[in-house]
């Protein structure tokens, strides 16, 4: 299966701030990537379908102006959080889709805290 | 309603026994089962995957298996090792030509020493 890699895998920000995390497939070209959230005791939750070269598809209740996400490559996604607040705290996991099996591979995760 | 349930929701046992994890679906049109192991602070890892044919698929000491008369699917985890202590993920996947699954809420298992 495809390696997938996050960064960072924890970070920290003050409430206000914005914050980068990066996904990347470090051995498989991946058109379609997702991003997760995952909040403790619960199941992953989806965010966003990325393809590459184009828009996002958010999920309902997703705030696309606040949860922005560019997949510019084949290798890389990134979900930048805008004006975070305590309540994004949260575990964010990306997966690369496989078109043919329809697999999915996740990546590590990135843990974020806003304070 | 496409929804996946697990249960238990918790489970504790002794190391070197058995268990058993559950997962009842009601996912439409099925295209496979997948069952992920993810540890605390990780992302998950697929264990096994089962289209609508298979009734059963063994990755080491993982045992899962499915009805897909009934939507069941178990997991069985055979010599607990401390190790195994993670959640345990069912996901469901729908045959709609894309990536559409559903998630189960997962069981997390402790294995004590």
């Amino acid at each position: 299966g495809a390696v997938v890699s996050q960064h960072p895998s924890w970070v920290i920000c003050k409430s206000g701030t914005s914050v980068k995390i990066e996904c990347r497939s470090l051995d498989f070209q991946a058109t379609t990537m997702f991003w997760y959230r995952q909040f403790p005791k619960q199941s992953l939750m989806l965010m966003a379908t990325s393809n590459e070269g184009s828009k996002a598809t958010y999920e309902q209740g997703v705030e696309k102006d606040k949860f922005l996400i560019n997949h510019a490559s084949l290798t890389l996604s990134t979900l930048t959080v805008t004006s975070a607040h305590p309540e994004d705290s949260s575990f964010y996991i990306c997966s690369v889709g496989d078109g043919y099996s329809y697999e999915q591979y996740f990546g590590p995760g990135t843990r974020l805290t806003v304070t | 309603k496409n929804q996946v349930e697990q249960s238990p929701q918790s489970l504790i046992i002794l190391e070197g026994k058995n268990c058993t994890l559950q997962c009842n679906y009601t996912v439409s049109p099925f295209s496979n089962l997948r069952w992920y192991k993810q540890d605390t602070g990780r992302g998950p890892v697929s264990l096994t995957i089962m289209t609508f044919s298979e009734n059963t698929k063994s990755n080491g000491r993982y045992t899962a298996t499915l009805d897909a008369d009934t939507k069941q699917s178990s997991l069985h985890i055979t010599a607990s090792q401390l190790s195994d202590s993670a959640s345990y993920i069912c996901v469901v996947s729908l045959n709609t030509g894309g990536f559409k699954t559903i998630f189960g809420a997962g069981t997390r298992l402790f294995v004590k020493a």
